[in-house]
């Protein structure tokens, strides 16, 4: 069953720790990002990466930092620094061959909430 | 950088009714996608755009990319109340592999 997994669905945690969020997928796709969502604003990218052992900043990767270790994962680390870390994150991956459509593939997402 | 706006923010119809939401971009785009994402879901991709003027159709659903490949929009056509759920335009700019997404229009069918 090919797709991308994003895990825990809800993620709970006291202000001032840093927390990793997982992201994995098995659909050999070169590209993934990380994008979070909150009420009235879509999806900012907050990390995109294209090829192992690669990734840029996006719009909003203040207090975020990410690695991309293996083709398949990705994690995402909310760190101390980010000053309203709550919010729903969002996984997604995208094939980046020629003539491919380029579509991104989203995970279930994770609901981070931080107090 | 690149801006992607999309309107309206909010649209309520009642069933049987029809809906278009639009996207504009700052830059012309290399091309558009379209997605939906259901109340409590994640987001789904719909379509690609990518030739000037190019329109295409998935049963009821409608998208256009305008001719100077800087606006879009997604017209459904009778909604029905599966049609719920918040639709985001998402543009590339150039070959550059990241897309910048809209701020979606989340469309509530009322039975």
């Amino acid at each position: 069953d090919g797709g991308i997994t994003q895990s825990p669905k809800y993620l709970f945690r006291k202000e001032g720790q840093n927390v990793t969020l997982s992201c994995e997928q098995n659909l050999n796709h070169d590209a993934m990002y990380w994008y979070r969502q909150d009420p009235g604003q879509g999806l900012r990218l907050i990390y995109y990466s294209q090829i192992v052992n690669d990734f840029q900043k996006g719009d909003i990767a203040e207090g975020y930092s990410v690695s991309r270790e293996k083709k398949e994962s990705f994690p995402l680390t909310v760190t101390s620094a980010q000053k309203n870390p709550t919010a729903f994150y969002l996984c997604a991956s995208s094939s980046t061959s020629t003539g491919a459509g380029y579509e991104q593939y989203f995970g279930p997402g994770t609901r981070l909430t931080v107090t | 950088g690149q801006q992607v706006m999309q309107i309206p923010q909010y649209q309520h119809v009642q069933e049987g009714e029809d809906f278009t939401t639009y996207c504009n971009s700052s830059t012309t785009l290399s091309n558009i996608q379209w997605y939906k994402q259901r109340p409590g879901g994640h987001p789904v991709f719909l379509i690609q755009l990518v030739k000037s003027g190019e329109v295409k159709k998935q049963k009821r659903l409608t998208f256009q990319f305008g001719e100077a490949k800087k606006n879009s929009s997604l017209h459904i056509t009778a909604t029905q109340t599966t049609d719920v759920g918040t639709y985001f335009c998402a543009g590339r700019q150039g070959g550059y592999q990241k897309v910048t997404f809209g701020i979606g229009t989340k469309l509530q069918v009322i039975p």
